[in-house]
C-alpha cells in the first residue's frame, strides 16, 4: 500500500512568512504526528491529531498548528516564520488505537529554509 | 532537558563485525523504546522495539537490550553489513500519559558507518 506523502518536499521562504505543509497518510491510519528534526537537536514532537482532534502535544509555540480532515490527511502551518523554524518537518501515521504498541510509519519529510 | 540521550555522534565499524549503538534515558515513566534508522532524503523507518517488561528482543540481526536500572538501552546488529550505513535514533514513549505510542521522545542519533 502507498506510504505517507509529504507535500511539498522543498521549500523556501522569508522571516515573518507563513507557510502549510500537507501529509497524506496511509490508507487506514486515523492518527497522524509532527515532528521537526533539526541538527543536533534530533526529532522533536510537534503534535499529533487522531479523528480531526488534537490528542497530543509538544513543547512548541502557538505559531506552529496543525489540523486533520475527516480523511484523515493532515496540514501543520507555521505562521511568522523565524530564521530558527529551518528544519526538516517529519509526518509519521499509525492506527492510534491504544490497543497496544503503535508503530509510526514517517514520510520523507518537508524541508522547510527560511531566509 | 534531553531525556534521551545518544552521546556518539558517529560510529564506524568494519563489514562482518558488531555495531553497538547506545542510548540513555532520564524520565523513569519511559515504559516503551524503539529504534529508527534513516537514510539521506527518506524518512525514518522502524526497526526494533522493546516493553520496559523485557530486557532484550531480537528480530533477525538486529537486538535491543534494556537495562531498566541503568536507564540504558543498547542496539547490537550482527554481522554488519554496507546497508546498514544510516543514522539510528533512539526513541522513548510513555504509555500511560499518552494513547498509543505516537509522542515519542528521540535521541539526537547516531551515524553509523560500515566499511567493507
Amino acid at each position: 500500500k502507498a506510504g505517507v506523502t509529504q507535500t511539498p518536499r522543498y521549500l523556501i521562504k522569508t522571516r515573518g512568512q507563513q507557510v502549510t505543509l500537507s501529509c497524506s497518510p496511509i490508507s487506514g491510519h486515523r492518527s497522524v504526528s509532527w515532528y521537526q528534526q533539526t541538527p543536533g537537536q534530533g526529532l522533536q514532537f510537534l503534535f499529533e491529531y487522531f479523528s480531526e482532534t488534537q490528542r497530543n502535544k509538544g513543547n512548541f509555540p502557538g505559531r506552529f498548528s496543525g489540523r486533520q480532515f475527516s480523511n484523515s490527511r493532515s496540514e501543520m502551518n507555521v505562521s511568522t516564520l523565524e530564521l530558527g523554524d529551518s528544519a526538516l518537518y517529519l509526518c509519521a501515521s499509525s492506527s492510534g488505537y491504544p490497543s497496544g504498541a503503535n508503530v509510526l510509519t514517517f514520510g520523507a519529510g518537508s524541508r522547510l529554509t527560511v531566509l | 532537558d534531553q531525556q534521551v540521550k545518544q552521546n556518539s555522534p558517529s560510529l564506524s565499524v568494519q563489514e562482518g563485525r558488531i555495531s553497538i549503538l547506545n542510548c540513555d534515558y532520564t524520565n523513569s515513566m519511559f515504559d516503551y523504546f524503539l529504534w529508527y534508522k534513516k537514510y539521506p532524503a527518506e524518512g525514518p523507518t522502524f526497526l526494533i522495539s522493546i516493553s520496559s517488561i523485557k530486557d532484550k528482543n531480537e528480530d533477525g540481526r538486529f537486538t535491543v537490550f534494556l537495562n531498566k536500572s541503568a536507564k540504558h538501552l543498547s542496539l547490537h546488529i550482527v554481522p554488519s553489513q554496507p546497508g546498514d550505513s544510516a543514522v539510528y535514533f533512539c526513541a522513548a514513549s510513555d504509555k500511560r500519559s499518552n494513547f498509543g505510542n505516537e509522542k515519542l521522545t528521540f535521541g539526537t542519533g547516531t551515524r553509523l558507518t560500515i566499511i567493507p
